[in-house]
């Protein structure tokens, strides 16, 4: 089976660097994906990591370290606009490729 | 592009009765889309996975008698959650992929559609 854990809550200042951890164990590792939800909405896809080492989209950056069964997310330039929910996911390499949630991050940015 | 519509949105219904959820997607053929169920305050748990024209394959501890799942095409799936109880009361979102890759590649991006908030009364 598969299981992540997060951090539940996670506090920073608007403009600051916040990193979201994200430990796993898998039965089958295809890759660790970070998602975005703000409240009441539907997931929304940040990255991708297949290969370990640093992936940077903008203000978003992912890490993964595949010996260490350890990724993380990098927010940089935080804004008010990004306080959320954050999920680490992982892809089962069997089937149909499902993906399996971590338990998510609630990230709050304050002024 | 990639877009993963539900309907509908919202839906409010007494306990017993039968509520039918819809996901399509817009602009793509989806090869398989995934139900998933999510309490407040709680991560996504995945519920089924389907594929058009074949069964769902239900995860442990869905009763797959009570959440009926039909991927009758390639761009429509339904969720119906049959005899609905309070318990059930949750918010239901649907998402799909195409295993050829959307925009190629090895990689295939889940797209997820707005979600379905269920309340049974």
């Amino acid at each position: 089976g598969q299981s992540l854990e997060q951090p539940s809550e996670v506090t920073a200042v608007e403009g600051a660097i916040v990193q979201i951890n994200c430990t796993y164990q898998t039965s089958g590792f295809y890759g660790l994906s970070w998602y975005q939800q703000h409240d009441g909405g539907a997931p929304t896809f940040l990255s991708y990591n297949a290969l370990d080492g640093l992936e940077e989209t903008g203000r978003f950056s992912s890490f993964l370290s595949r010996s260490d069964s350890y990724g993380y997310l990098l927010l940089q330039e935080l804004q008010m606009k990004d306080s959320a929910s954050y999920f680490c996911a992982v892809r089962d390499l069997r089937g149909y490729q499902k993906v399996t949630f971590g338990t998510g991050t609630k990230l709050q940015v304050i002024p | 592009g990639a877009v993963v519509s539900q309907h509908p949105s919202w839906v409010i219904c007494k306990s017993g009765t039968s509520v039918k959820i819809e996901c399509r997607s817009l602009d793509f053929q989806a090869t398989t889309m995934f139900w998933y169920r999510q309490f407040p305050k709680q991560s996504l748990m995945l519920m089924a996975t389907s594929n058009e024209g074949s069964k769902a394959t239900y995860e442990q501890g869905v009763e797959k008698d009570k959440f009926l799942i039909n991927h009758a095409s390639l761009t429509l799936s339904t969720l119906t959650v049959t005899s609905a109880h309070p318990e059930d009361s949750s918010f239901y979102i649907c998402s799909a992929t195409n295993r050829g890759g959307i925009s190629g590649g090895l990689y295939n991006e889940q797209f997820f559609g707005p979600g379905t908030r269920l309340t049974v009364l």
